[in-house]
């Protein structure tokens, strides 16, 4: 069974800095793809970047960029200069590339940008 | 916007009733899913259709069903209602059934039951 891990529950950081929001997972399947999502308060769910087990470099979409390292099943999000409409809760998901394509979701991580 | 859009936004009714929650893909996508998010359960998928058909089922209750019709829109269905059911409801689309593809999501509709 997959399973997304987020340890940090919360986190701080200042305008313009940046900063890692960790995720480790858990499959024994080869092939699967791993997302970034944002909620801010006002609850949608925003996607932000994607990474396919298979891609040889790290995937990056302006500000984000993902961490990948395969051989210890992470993909941190980094998000460089921080601004203050960063502040919201992020998930990480993953999703199997055989089978039926549901997200498994971790608990989140409640990032706080300070001015 | 992801497209996605989902009626109503919030919803409040008491124990025991039923309700609906509607939710229109983006043009163009094929795949609904539907996800519940709640302080003790945190994101769960509930169940997934592809072009009117059922494709996978996740932690649906028997008192939940769903259906996706000609239109591609798809109804969420709850019935008799519990407290516990008070959640974020969110629908999300994609274009394939399978592998991995971004799954874009609706504004959520929240649930609360009284």
């Amino acid at each position: 069974a997959q399973k997304i891990t987020q340890t940090q529950p919360g986190m701080f950081v200042q305008e313009k800095e940046a900063v890692t929001l960790d995720c480790t997972y858990d499959t024994s399947d080869p092939s699967y793809g791993l997302f970034w999502y944002k909620q801010p308060s006002s609850g949608e769910m925003i996607f932000l970047i994607y990474q396919g087990s298979y891609d040889q470099q790290n995937a990056t979409e302006g500000r984000y960029s993902l961490n990948f390292q395969k051989a210890r099943k992470s993909a941190n999000l980094v998000i460089s200069a921080s601004q203050l409409g960063d502040s919201a809760m992020y998930f990480c998901a993953m999703s199997l590339n055989t089978g039926f394509q549901k997200l498994v979701f971790g608990t989140g991580t409640r990032l706080l940008v300070s001015p | 916007d992801s497209g996605v859009t989902q009626t109503p936004k919030h919803l409040i009714t008491a124990t025991g009733q039923r309700v609906t929650l509607r939710c229109s893909p983006r043009s163009g996508d094929l795949s609904v899913y539907w996800y519940q998010q709640s302080l003790d359960q945190g994101l769960q998928f509930l169940i997934q259709y592809y072009n009117g058909e059922e494709r996978a089922k996740g932690n649906i209750l028997e008192r939940f069903s769903a259906q996706q019709f000609p239109d591609l829109h798809s109804e969420l269905n709850l019935s008799s209602l519990e407290l516990g059911d008070s959640a974020l409801y969110f629908c999300a689309s994609s274009v394939r059934a399978s592998g991995s593809n971004e799954q874009f999501f609706g504004p959520g509709t929240r649930l609360t039951v009284l």
